[in-house]
């Protein structure tokens, strides 16, 4: 079975400019949440879906940042305008079902710099 | 790999030797932890959960004990092995699919 896939799997950009991460989630996962890693603060988590519908979105940082789910095989988050300090590795997971209490899986991350 | 702390507390190992790695979770409501690996340039891996209502929980070569009392989660590795090396990282459910992941350990397994 092929995990949930990310793409680009490396993006530099200069600030100011749209940033557009992507997420194919496990066929049949209707959970999927979206990460951001830096070496400061280590893994948070921005937001998490259910059944394409956005349930906590409390670790967005600002609004600049977005995140859609438009069905069930996919999700994007989004940044504009991008900023040097929004640099890190996105990440997204996904499991099945609406249960807390099983483990996440993770895509290959999104290495985002912005310059 | 890039995606760690800079000063990420680092376990040394020799090859075959058994690991202990520790980790301090912070809600004593948490009810659901993992330990995931990540190697430099993937995604956190799983390898194995343990649920509150168990002190211990045994896989294939890991072993996960969890210590309620003073909010304390450890993973044992045995039989250390190089393909072990990787940052590993406990997460607890603070509840509603919010999990807390701890700033990770890096295991460093010597030949």
């Amino acid at each position: 079975d092929a995990g949930v896939i990310q793409s680009p799997r490396h993006e530099v950009t200069e600030m100011g400019q749209e940033v557009t991460l992507r997420c194919k989630p496990i066929s049949g996962h209707n959970s999927l949440f979206w990460y951001r890693q830096t070496m400061m603060r280590g893994l948070e988590l921005l937001i998490y879906f259910n059944n394409n519908v956005p349930i906590d979105d409390s670790g967005m940082p600002e609004d600049r940042f977005s995140a859609k789910m438009p069905n069930a095989s996919f999700s994007t988050l989004k940044i504009q305008p991008s900023e040097p300090r929004d640099s890190a590795v996105y990440f997204c997971a996904t499991h099945r079902g609406a249960n807390p209490n099983q483990p996440q899986h993770f895509g290959d991350g999104t290495r985002l710099s912005i310059l | 790999g890039e995606s760690v702390g800079l000063h990420l507390p680092t376990l040394s190992v020799q090859e075959g030797d058994n690991s202990i790695i520790n980790c301090a979770y912070s809600n004593s409501a948490s009810d659901y932890f993992i330990w995931y690996k990540q190697e430099s340039g993937k995604g956190p891996q799983f390898i194995i959960d343990i649920r509150s209502n168990m002190d211990k929980r045994q896989g294939q070569r890991v072993t996960v004990l969890l210590n309620k009392t003073v909010k304390h989660l450890s993973l044992q590795i045995a039989a250390t092995q190089p393909g072990d090396s990787a940052v590993y990282f406990c997460a607890e459910n603070q509840g509603f699919n919010k999990f807390y992941f701890g700033s990770g350990t890096k295991l460093n397994v010597k030949p």
